[in-house]
């Protein structure tokens, strides 16, 4: 059973610019959560992905945008850097079932900086 | 909304001694759940572990417990025994509902070094 992945480690762009992170899910998970991680603060829920809808979003403009493909692998779409946007960002999968809490399995992050 | 406060922004503890970390809680729901997750310096969350509001015994998982006082909204982490291999970020974070989606709200963190 493979983990979640993340692709790539680290991405260095600058203001203006447009960036795509790939998280692919743990075998059998069928939900895709994505968090960003400002430094020294903990993460923040973006968005989350189920049977490749968008089934719910934190407090973060539309330029944060996203898509969950039919192997729930996923994608985090964000447009026009801004410097904030700077931060480690997580994903996590889940198996999503009726009932229940849905255990959250991170992945080892990418690390975004906007110059 | 629920909120996780963590007042602790590192500690210092040698190696083979016990530790707390400090986490209270703010949320209307009656039925909830609390977690405990370790953030080495790679930057991958690792899930340590889980107290249900509803749970009457607090949870152990190895060297790990938690000290979850519910009157006091407090869910603190033990760690017995710490490790050099324990020195990380350590995260506490509540379940919460949003628009169908069960998302995790974390705290700021608690940085534990392990002196040798």
């Amino acid at each position: 059973e493979t983990g979640v992945t993340q692709s790539p480690t680290h991405l260095i762009k600058t203001r203006g610019q447009q960036v795509t992170l790939r998280c692919s899910s743990q075998s059998g998970h069928n939900t895709v959560s994505w968090y960003q991680q400002a430094l020294g603060q903990g993460p923040q829920f973006i968005f989350q992905y189920y049977r490749e809808e968008e089934n719910g979003r934190g407090n973060f403009p539309p330029r944060f945008s996203g898509l969950q493909f039919p192997n729930y692998s996923s994608e985090l779409n964000v447009n026009a850097l801004e410097l904030d946007d700077s931060a480690l960002y997580l994903c996590a999968s889940s198996l999503s079932l009726a009932g229940g809490y849905n255990e959250q399995f991170f992945g080892p992050g990418t690390r975004l900086t906007v110059l | 909304a629920q909120k996780i406060t963590q007042t602790q922004p590192g500690m210092f503890v040698q190696e083979k001694e016990a530790v707390t970390l400090d986490c209270t809680y703010d949320t209307s729901d009656q039925s909830y759940g609390l977690f405990w997750y370790k953030q080495p310096s790679s930057g991958e969350m690792i899930f340590l572990i889980y107290q249900g509001s509803y749970d009457e015994q607090n949870a152990t998982e190895g060297r790990y417990s938690l000290n979850f006082q519910k009157a006091r909204k407090s869910a603190n982490l033990v760690i017995s025994a710490s490790q050099l291999g324990d020195s990380a970020m350590y995260f506490c974070a509540m379940r919460e509902i949003l628009q169908g989606a069960q998302k995790l709200v974390f705290g700021q963190g608690t940085r534990l070094t392990i002196n040798p």
